[in-house]
């Protein structure tokens, strides 16, 4: 465990389904970050929601739906997906507005299959 | 615009010493990460450089040249459970988001 748990680990889902990824953190954290990993290609920043508020959207695709109840809790909603959206989604989580050695702490991530 | 290079792998032999090395273009520089991730796995943290020099930890080092644009991860005494991919990351301003590299892929032999 890594202080940022992900569920599912595991997704496959057809291009007409609905679904959501769920993250959770308890480290005291006040922002949440959704990163999409494809093989041999950097992170790519989906979301990121800072107390709460989204403050970043990396033009995502509407089919893409983040939504943030709370400082702990961060969702994915997918829905009506494209077989090139298959990839590993990444949750992170780290403090906002201070610099020095506070980087991210990721969850297990989702492995997402489009079929 | 902002622009992160690392190797896309790497082949060392168990036992042996591997640099891993990363240069940044950014339009500013708040602190260098690198982190490694296993196959399937999160990424987790390794090492954090913000002035210039080396920064060691066991058997990871991580150096830091600002005014190149340069680090490198030095890992020693390899171990096949080193085999992951190594992340390099520039946090480019006082915000908190990081831009990342593509990773290297680091495979152990015996």
């Amino acid at each position: 465990e890594t202080g940022v748990t992900q569920t599912p680990r595991h997704l496959v889902m057809g291009m007409t389904n609905k679904k959501s990824l769920k993250c959770e953190q308890h480290l005291g954290h006040n922002a949440m970050y959704w990163y999409k990993q494809s093989a041999k290609k950097p992170l790519e920043l989906m979301f990121v929601y800072s107390l709460e508020e989204r403050v970043e959207n990396n033009s995502v695709p509407s089919r893409f739906s983040p939504e943030c109840p709370n400082s702990s809790h961060l969702f994915l909603h997918l829905h009506t997906l494209q077989p090139e959206d298959s990839a590993l989604y990444l949750c992170a989580s780290s403090r906002r507005g201070v610099g020095g050695n506070y980087g991210y702490t990721f969850g297990s991530g989702t492995r997402l299959t489009v079929v | 615009g902002q622009n992160i290079d690392q190797p896309t792998e790497m082949t060392a032999t168990e036992g042996a010493i591997v640099q891993i090395n990363c240069t940044y273009q950014t339009s500013g520089f708040n602190g260098l990460f690198w982190y490694q991730q296993h196959a399937g796995e999160a990424p987790t943290f390794l090492s954090y450089n913000v002035l210039d020099g080396l920064e060691e930890k066991g058997r990871f080092s991580s150096f830091l040249s600002r005014s190149k644009g340069y680090s490198y991860l030095l890992l020693k005494e390899l171990q096949m459970k080193d085999s992951a991919s190594y992340l390099c990351a520039v946090r480019a301003d006082s915000n908190y988001q990081l831009i990342w590299g593509a990773g290297t892929k680091l495979i152990i032999k015996p």
